[in-house]
């Protein structure tokens, strides 16, 4: 059962290189979200898609840019990075199911100097 | 008021102990809610959900409190193995794909 699928797990950026964050599930959700987790922020949302080809924002989606063109892959960019985007972030997915909880990658913890 | 606030801990108690999370959540109109567990250095994993007329599974009891916009968490008889951060999960705006989460609140267990 690999659930959800996020690579890589760890990264090192300098200032304004770009790169993109993997993410797959195979348990056929239709949502699909990304967090970042501060310490002391707890988790916040970045993006999220309801379903395949529709995407939208969270509570912190500056910097970051997503797509969903199959229901199964939800890729995070990040288009120039910056050093207040050092943190670790989490793919999760859930089912259009009231009560349906959230599932979550392993996480990916990006440096960026 | 932020959407969803826990107790800030962190919490160290001995093993064979009692204790209890709290969590606040200021829309009215949410629908879910969960806490969940993250170890250090790991994914969160749902713990459990909460039910309207609150719920039990083994050592952990989940109530909700929708007058007063509370959920609670008690864990009896502590193990080492429950150390952990506790995050409390609230659905505020009745979808299911925009979740808020407390910034959690750390358990340290002890011997």
């Amino acid at each position: 059962n690999a659930g959800v699928t996020q690579t890589p797990k760890f990264q090192v950026l300098k200032t304004g290189q770009s790169m993109t964050l993997q993410c797959a599930q195979d348990m056929n959700h239709e949502y699909m979200s990304w967090y970042r987790q501060d310490p002391g922020m707890g988790l916040r949302l970045i993006h999220y898609s309801v379903g395949a080809g529709i995407t939208d924002q969270g509570e912190v989606p500056n910097g970051y840019n997503v797509s969903r063109s199959t229901t199964e892959d939800f890729p995070l960019r990040l288009l120039s990075a910056a050093p207040s985007q050092t943190s670790v972030y989490f793919c999760a997915s859930n089912a259009p199911i009231a009560g349906s909880p959230l599932h979550f990658g392993n996480g990916t913890r990006l440096t960026v100097t | 008021r932020k959407e969803v606030e826990q107790d800030p801990g962190p919490f160290n108690v001995p093993e064979g102990a009692t204790v209890a999370f709290n969590c606040t959540y200021s829309n009215s109109a949410s629908q879910s809610f969960f806490w969940y567990r993250q170890d250090c250095r790991k994914e969160p994993k749902l713990l459990m959900s909460v039910y309207s007329s609150g719920n039990e599974d083994g050592r952990f009891t989940a109530q909700l409190n929708r007058a007063s916009q509370y959920i609670s968490l008690l864990i009896r008889d502590s193990k080492l193995s429950d150390s952990a951060t506790y995050l409390c999960v609230v659905n505020p705006e009745g979808s299911n794909y925009k979740l808020t989460f407390g910034k959690g609140t750390l358990l340290t267990v002890n011997p």
